[in-house]
């Protein structure tokens, strides 16, 4: 069985440019929910899919949006990128439609913004 | 707002000293609280959850309705048990809300 992976490991990007980060579920799990994790806080919900479509969503602007596709991998996606956007970005899976159970998270990836 | 409050973000404490991680929630209905844990250069992972009353590597957490707290314990500390814990639940949205997570930190 593999475990949830998220690509790639660490990216620096300057303000203003769009970042796109990957995340491939642990099998047959069809939901994955991200979440950012800045230095010395807990994780924190950006949104969650579920079978393709966006099953809700936390605090974020617009400007953090996302992908799922047929196998159940996603995407995170953040345009006109923020001082405040660096962070670590976990990507969690989970089997059946989310919201109870334990989810099962990627190592992330760590994302620095000059 | 449903939040989840960890009052400590350090902890240090002997080997073979009792532990307890606090955590506080809020929220209305019936929660179902998580722990999980982080080791230095691992994943985060499920410690225990409520609903399941387990006792994973020693920690038992015991839910208190009455209280809204959901601590962690454990009675004789190791140098492995070093590590983040973060204590979780469920929304009314069905999302996981963290706490801002506590060190753990056991010197030998």
């Amino acid at each position: 069985e593999t475990g949830v992976t998220q690509s790639p490991t660490h990216l620096i990007k300057t303000r203003g440019q769009q970042v796109t980060l990957r995340c491939s579920s642990q099998s047959g799990h069809n939901t994955v929910s991200w979440y950012q994790q800045a230095l010395g806080q807990g994780p924190q919900f950006i949104f969650q899919y579920y079978r393709e479509e966006e099953n809700g969503r936390g605090n974020f602007p617009p400007r953090f949006s996302g992908l799922q596709f047929p196998n159940y991998s996603s995407e995170l996606n953040v345009n006109a990128l923020e001082l405040d956007d660096s962070a670590l970005y976990l990507c969690a899976s989970s089997p059946g439609l989310a919201g109870r159970g334990e989810q099962f998270f990627g190592p992330g990836t760590r994302l620095t913004v000059l | 707002a449903q939040r989840v409050t960890q009052p400590e973000k350090l902890l240090s404490v002997f080997k073979g000293a009792p532990v307890e991680l606090k955590c506080n929630y809020s929220y209305s209905g019936s929660p179902e609280l998580f722990w999980y844990v982080q080791y230095s250069r691992q994943r985060l992972q499920l410690l225990l959850r409520h609903i399941s009353r387990e006792s994973i590597k020693g920690f038992t957490a015991d839910l208190n309705k009455g209280e809204t707290s959901f601590h962690l314990k454990k009675p004789f500390a190791q140098e492995e048990d070093s590590a983040m814990y973060y204590c979780a639940h469920y929304n009314q949205g069905g999302k996981l809300i963290f706490g801002q997570g506590t060190e753990l930190s056991v010197k030998p």
